[in-house]
């Protein structure tokens, strides 16, 4: 377990419709990284969030935004859902975001877009 | 896109067998980092090595780097039926924008009991 945890585990949306999926990061940790991972492939880098700022972005759409809180928990709200969406979304906590960090992934929330 | 490409795509051993994944990727990297997944869960992280680092040890697990040939590997020694999952090799390049792992598509190890 790593003290990472995600909301809900499944969901089914239809295309069109907004998601929020939420994510509570390891305790003492300010940083949070959001990856899409489709059936069969790896883990793609959506963006990342310090200190409620985002602090860099990968190959996304501006429909996949994010927030993140004062206690440092964040959001991935995805707007005008399309088939290509579903897959399984994992956030990982990081102590400062820096590189070389280990980053601790949560379990994931499973979305499916019909 | 992915970065890396890892080698073999699936792998399937007998208990106490080695498992050897190769990962190759494209770019300069500050560290690369293996990860293991089981059945579409969330990552759990294995071992780092360092841009500077050539080999790595970690209880069963050797890693090593080769930064020119821009390669690594993970050998699995004296596998169970516990290590099936998938293992990821993630890259990070590091800079300013914090830390982003770019990940290859993964080798699925089966073993046997």
């Amino acid at each position: 377990e790593t003290g990472v945890t995600q909301s809900p585990t499944h969901l089914i949306k239809t295309r069109g419709q907004q998601v929020t999926l939420r994510c509570s990061s390891q305790s003492g940790h300010n940083t949070v990284s959001w990856y899409q991972q489709a059936l069969g492939q790896g883990p793609q880098f959506i963006f990342q969030y310090y200190r409620e700022e985002e602090n860099g972005r990968g190959n996304f759409p501006p429909r996949f935004s994010g927030l993140q809180f004062p206690n440092y928990s964040s959001e991935l709200n995805v707007n005008a859902l399309e088939l290509d969406d579903s897959a399984l979304y994992l956030c990982a906590s990081s102590l400062a975001g820096l590189a070389g960090e280990t980053q601790y992934f949560g379990p994931g929330t499973r979305l499916l877009v019909l | 896109s992915q970065q890396g490409e890892e080698d073999p795509q699936a792998l399937s051993i007998q208990e106490g067998e080695n498992a050897t994944m190769n990962c190759s990727y494209k770019t300069s990297i500050n560290n690369l980092q293996w990860y293991r997944q089981n059945s579409g869960r969330g990552l759990v992280h294995l071992i780092l090595i360092r841009s500077n680092e050539r080999e790595k040890h970690s209880g069963r697990l050797r890693v090593t780097l080769d930064t020119s040939k821009k390669s690594s590997s993970l050998l699995i020694t004296a596998s169970r039926a516990a290590d099936t999952a998938s293992y990821f090799c993630a890259t990070d390049a590091g800079g300013t924008s914090g830390s982003r792992l770019t990940f290859g598509e993964g080798t699925q190890l089966t073993v046997n009991p």
